[in-house]
C-alpha cells in the first residue's frame, strides 16, 4: 500500500493561466475524492468519483474547474484562467465503497500571483 | 446540510498531560467520525475513527468518544509529547457518498 500520492507538490502560476493537478488513489479503491484547504480552514468537498463516474460536484467548484477519472485510476483536476482566490491546497482522498476510512494524499499548494 | 463545529482553535498543553478537543455536528444521520492529525504543509493524516454503532474507541494514548444523543464527539490524547504538536481536525461523514464535512481545526502545542 503506497498511498495516495498527488503531482505537483507546489505549482505557483500567473492569474489567467491554466493548471492541472493528478491524484493516483490506492490501487483498490474505487471510490476517488477532491477537497480544496485555505489557510487556517478544514478541508471542503469538491467532488467525487466512483470509478469513472462524477458522482456529486459542490457549488464550490466553479465552471473554471473540472476533474476527471477517465479509466477510474487516477484523476486530474484542471483550473481554468486562474484567479488568485484559487489560491489553496487541493487534496485527493480515495477509500472503497461501503468502508468509511478515507486516507489523504499530501496535497497539491496552489499558489496564483 | 452537515455542519460540524470544533474547540478549542488552539490548545497549548505541558507535555505528559492530558489534551482535549470537542467536536459537534449537526445532521443525526452521519455515521462516521474520522480525525485526522496535519502537519506543515503535510495532508490531513488518519489517526483514529469512530462509527455511530459504538460509543468509545481507543488506541494507545489517543481515545475517541462519541454521544449521539447530544451529537458531539471528543479526542483525548494522553501523556501528550511533543511531537503530538499539529493542527488537529474532526469530521463527520454522511451517507452512501462518504464525503466528510470538516470541522475548523485545533492547533495543539505541547509545550516541553
Amino acid at each position: 500500500d503506497t498511498g495516495v500520492s498527488q503531482n505537483p507538490r507546489h505549482k505557483i502560476t500567473k492569474r489567467g493561466q491554466n493548471v492541472t493537478f493528478r491524484c493516483d488513489p490506492i490501487s483498490e479503491h474505487n471510490r476517488l475524492y477532491w477537497y480544496r484547504q485555505t489557510l487556517g480552514q478544514g478541508p471542503e468537498f469538491l467532488t467525487y468519483f466512483q470509478n469513472e463516474a462524477q458522482l456529486e460536484k459542490s457549488r464550490l467548484l466553479s465552471d473554471r474547474f473540472s476533474a476527471e477519472r477517465p479509466k477510474g485510476s487516477f484523476s486530474t483536476l484542471e483550473i481554468q484562467r486562474t484567479e488568485q482566490g484559487d489560491s489553496a491546497m487541493y487534496l485527493c482522498a480515495s477509500s472503497l465503497a461501503g468502508v468509511a476510512r478515507t486516507p489523504f494524499g499530501p496535497g497539491t499548494r496552489l499558489t496564483v500571483t | 446540510g452537515e455542519n460540524v463545529e470544533q474547540h478549542p482553535s488552539t490548545l497549548s498543553v505541558q507535555e505528559g498531560d492530558s489534551a482535549v478537543i470537542k467536536c459537534t455536528y449537526s445532521d443525526s444521520a452521519s455515521n462516521y467520525f474520522p480525525w485526522y492529525k496535519q502537519e506543515l504543509g503535510k495532508g490531513p493524516q488518519l489517526i483514529i475513527d469512530i462509527r455511530s454503532n459504538v460509543g468509545e474507541k481507543k488506541d494507545q494514548r489517543i481515545a475517541v468518544t462519541l454521544n449521539k444523543t447530544a451529537k458531539h464527539f471528543s479526542l483525548h490524547i494522553t501523556e501528550t509529547q511533543p511531537e503530538d504538536s499539529a493542527v488537529y481536525f474532526c469530521a463527520a461523514s454522511i451517507g452512501g457518498a462518504q464525503k466528510l464535512v470538516f470541522g475548523q481545526g485545533t492547533r495543539l502545542t505541547i509545550n516541553p
